[in-house]
C-alpha cells in the first residue's frame, strides 16, 4: 500500500478566511513533503518534515503555516492567502529523509485544488 | 551547477505507436538518482521508477522500458505500443548528492494518446 490521502480534494476561499488542508499515510514514513504546483508547471517544495519536526522551509510566506501532529499526519494551515496562491497543492511522503536507502521513493497524493477568490 | 531538461514540451500519438520521452541531467556529482513521475488529468504524481548513477543497466517493465547512459547525461523512458490510459504529464526528477532529499522536477512532458 503506497497511498497517501489528501483532503479536501477541491477548495475555494475568498482572501480573509482561514483553511487547513490534511495529508494523511499509513506506511510508517516518517518524512513528509508540502509542495505546491502551479498550472502546466512542476511542483515545487514548500516544506519538508522529518520525524514529525520541520526540516525545511523554502522561504514559504507566513500566510502558509505547516504542522505535523503525528508521524502519520500533516496539515498545512491557510491564512489570509492572495489570488496568485491558486494552485495544486500536493503531499508527499518517504521512508526518510536519507537518499541512499533503498526503496526511498517519495509517494503522492492527489492534491488539493486550491482557488484564492 | 545541476540542471535537468526535459526538451519534448508535449508528444502527441497515435495508440498503439512507441514513444520515447528525453530527459538530460547535467551534475557534477558522482552519486545520484534518478526519478520518473507520472501526472494523469486527475492530479496524483505517480512514480514510475528510481535509478542509481552507478547502475546504467537498463529496466524493463512491461510496456515501460528505461535507458539510462550516463556518459551523455541522459535518462530517457520508452512507452510500447501507447494506449489511451498513458495520456499524461511525465516528469523526469533527480535527486543530486549524499544525504540530499529534494526532487528537483524537469518541466515535463505532456504525452497525449490518440484514439
Amino acid at each position: 500500500d503506497t497511498e497517501v490521502t489528501q483532503t479536501p480534494k477541491h477548495l475555494v476561499m475568498g482572501m480573509t478566511n482561514k483553511k487547513s488542508l490534511k495529508c494523511e499515510q499509513h506506511m510508517g514514513h516518517r518524512a513528509m513533503y508540502w509542495y505546491k504546483q502551479k498550472a502546466k508547471k512542476p511542483p515545487e517544495l514548500m516544506f519538508v518534515y522529518s520525524y514529525e519536526k520541520l526540516s525545511i522551509n523554502e522561504s514559504v510566506p507566513s500566510r502558509f503555516s505547516p504542522e505535523c501532529p503525528n508521524s502519520s499526519l500533516l496539515n498545512l494551515h491557510l491564512h489570509a492567502l492572495q489570488p496568485e496562491d491558486s494552485a495544486l497543492y500536493l503531499c508527499a511522503s518517504s521512508l526518510t529523509l536519507i537518499t541512499g536507502v533503498a526503496k526511498n521513493i517519495q509517494y503522492f497524493g492527489a492534491g488539493t485544488r486550491l482557488s484564492v477568490l | 551547477a545541476q540542471k535537468v531538461t526535459q526538451a519534448q514540451t508535449e508528444i502527441s500519438v497515435v495508440e498503439k505507436e512507441d514513444v520515447t520521452l528525453d530527459c538530460v541531467y547535467e551534475t557534477r556529482d558522482t552519486t545520484y538518482y534518478l526519478f520518473w513521475y507520472k501526472q494523469p488529468p486527475s492530479g496524483e504524481l505517480v512514480f514510475l521508477i528510481r535509478r542509481n548513477s552507478f547502475d546504467e543497466q537498463n529496466e524493463i517493465s512491461g510496456r515501460y522500458s528505461w535507458n539510462f547512459q550516463k556518459s551523455t547525461s541522459s535518462f530517457n523512458f520508452t512507452i510500447t505500443a501507447s494506449q489511451v490510459v498513458d495520456s499524461a504529464v511525465y516528469f523526469c526528477a533527480p535527486l543530486s548528492g549524499a544525504g540530499s532529499y529534494q526532487l528537483t522536477f524537469g518541466k515535463g512532458t505532456k504525452l497525449s494518446v490518440i484514439p
